[in-house]
């Protein structure tokens, strides 16, 4: 089976950075998405990473440690609207993502 | 493009009724997925297709749990004798052909059920 493990909540002041981690277990292992999705929204696609290393894209970079099976999201210069939660997802190849449970990011000023 | 459209945005229904909902995927986007989402979880994988074929069915959580994409477009989404523990958001996604993970999966809003 598969499972993964993010903390369930975080709190950030704005303007700060912030770290969301996630270990994964799989059995076959392509790649780790993340997904934001606000309150009463749907879930939209973040990063992705398949290869050891840092992925930027504007505020928000995405890590990926395939040897400790472990990434994390960081979030820069954080915003009120960033306050949302954030899904870590595996790719196990062509079968559809597994998610994780999420963590709730609240942002405060 | 208007994205994955999903109807109706929200269905209460009394306990032991059929529901049926409806998704739309991006219309160049071949795999169509669907997902369930309780409060404060992840989403749960159903079900998906590629183009009119059904991949997996088996993370189906029920027999009451039926999906159609009988034309390789849209796709409906069956509960038959709904229960309380039905209730949740349902999301459909849909992905590009490639299969690239990169492009990541667009999500529809959802429907939301609620049995009484």
């Amino acid at each position: 089976g598969q499972s993964l493990e993010q903390p369930s909540e975080v709190t950030a002041v704005e303007g700060a950075i912030v770290q969301i981690n996630c270990t994964y277990q799989t059995s076959g292992f392509y790649g780790l998405s993340w997904y934001q999705q606000h309150d009463g929204g749907a879930p939209t696609f973040l990063s992705y990473n398949a290869l050891d290393g840092l992925e930027e894209t504007g505020r928000f970079s995405s890590f990926l440690s395939r040897s400790d099976s472990y990434g994390y999201l960081l979030l820069q210069e954080l915003q009120m609207k960033d306050s949302a939660s954030y899904f870590c997802a595996v790719s196990l190849g062509s079968t559809p993502l597994v998610f994780g449970k999420g963590t709730r990011l609240s942002v405060i000023a | 493009d208007t994205g994955v459209s999903q109807n109706p945005r929200h269905k209460i229904t009394k306990r032991g009724q059929n529901v049926t909902f409806r998704c739309d995927p991006i219309s160049e986007h071949n795999r169509l997925y669907w997902y369930r989402q309780t409060l404060g979880q992840g989403p749960e994988f159903l079900t998906y297709f590629q183009n009119e074929a059904q991949l997996e069915k088996s993370r189906l959580l029920s027999d009451r749990f039926s999906a159609e994409r009988p034309k390789g477009s849209f796709s409906t989404l069956e509960i038959q004798r709904t229960e309380q523990g039905d209730s949740a958001m349902y999301l459909c996604a849909s992905s590009p052909p490639d299969r690239d993970p990169s492009y990541g999966y667009t999500f529809g809003s959802g429907t939301r059920l609620t049995v009484v």
